[in-house]
């Protein structure tokens, strides 16, 4: 079946504008997570929603990102005013349900770059 | 807090040698313990994961890890490299109660020479 879907692939913006980046998850699964990878670095938590509610948003850097999920599947991070340090990789994942031990099935990312 | 460290940001091995990617942990709860590899433009891939029970784990594409508490290791090892498992590898713990917050290391590019 269809695995978890990013769009755009690439973004480039410039320094203040605002920026959508979309999320598809496998269908049916309700769990649906947010990472950034900077470069030369690992993966780092922003948020997690169960269904359509942020069931955790502590990874989120500050106010200008927000990310919804309003019908439980596909979710939209949203990130206002970009700055040049916001560049990096964002990745999506989605899992059957949160917790337990199930695995997390990523996306391939939308690398945003801000000039 | 956890987190994950990755000894060797870059590791060579040739063709046919053993690859030994290191990782250690630190967690405040019994840790559930992953090993991720990312292929050029792709996303990441689960390889292995340790949740509980026995604590030698095998993986996809020959690859395996064993969960040592006591040295709060959880190494990745295959026996025999192939050129196709040149990428970068990641460790990721999480809590083993909640489990959807991952950390992660920063990553070993494995490179196999021909």
């Amino acid at each position: 079946g269809a695995g978890v879907s990013q769009t755009p692939s690439n973004k480039v913006t410039e320094k203040g504008k605002y920026v959508e980046l979309r999320c598809d998850p496998i269908s049916g699964h309700t769990a649906l997570y947010w990472y950034r990878q900077s470069l030369g670095q690992g993966p780092e938590f922003l948020i997690y929603f169960q269904g359509t509610g942020a069931a955790d948003d502590s990874g989120l850097p500050n106010d200008r990102f927000f990310a919804v999920r309003p019908e439980g599947s596909v979710s939209t991070l949203k990130i206002q005013r970009t700055e040049r340090g916001d560049s990096a990789v964002y990745l999506c994942a989605s899992s059957p349900r949160g917790g337990g031990s199930y695995e997390q099935y990523f996306g391939p990312g939308t690398r945003l770059t801000v000039t | 807090a956890q987190s994950v460290t990755q000894l060797g940001s870059h590791v060579s091995v040739s063709e046919g040698a053993l690859v030994l990617l290191r990782c250690n942990y630190s967690s405040s709860v019994p840790p559930y313990l992953f090993w991720y590899v990312q292929y050029p433009n792709q996303g990441l891939q689960l390889l292995l994961k340790y949740t509980t029970g026995a604590t030698l784990v095998k993986g996809i594409n020959g690859f395996e890890a064993e969960f040592k508490k006591s040295e709060t290791s959880f190494h990745l090892t295959k026996p025999s490299a192939h050129m196709s498992d040149a990428a970068e590898y990641f460790c990721a713990v999480s809590d083993g109660g909640s489990n959807y917050k991952l950390t992660f290391g920063k990553g070993t590019l494995l490179t196999v020479n021909p």
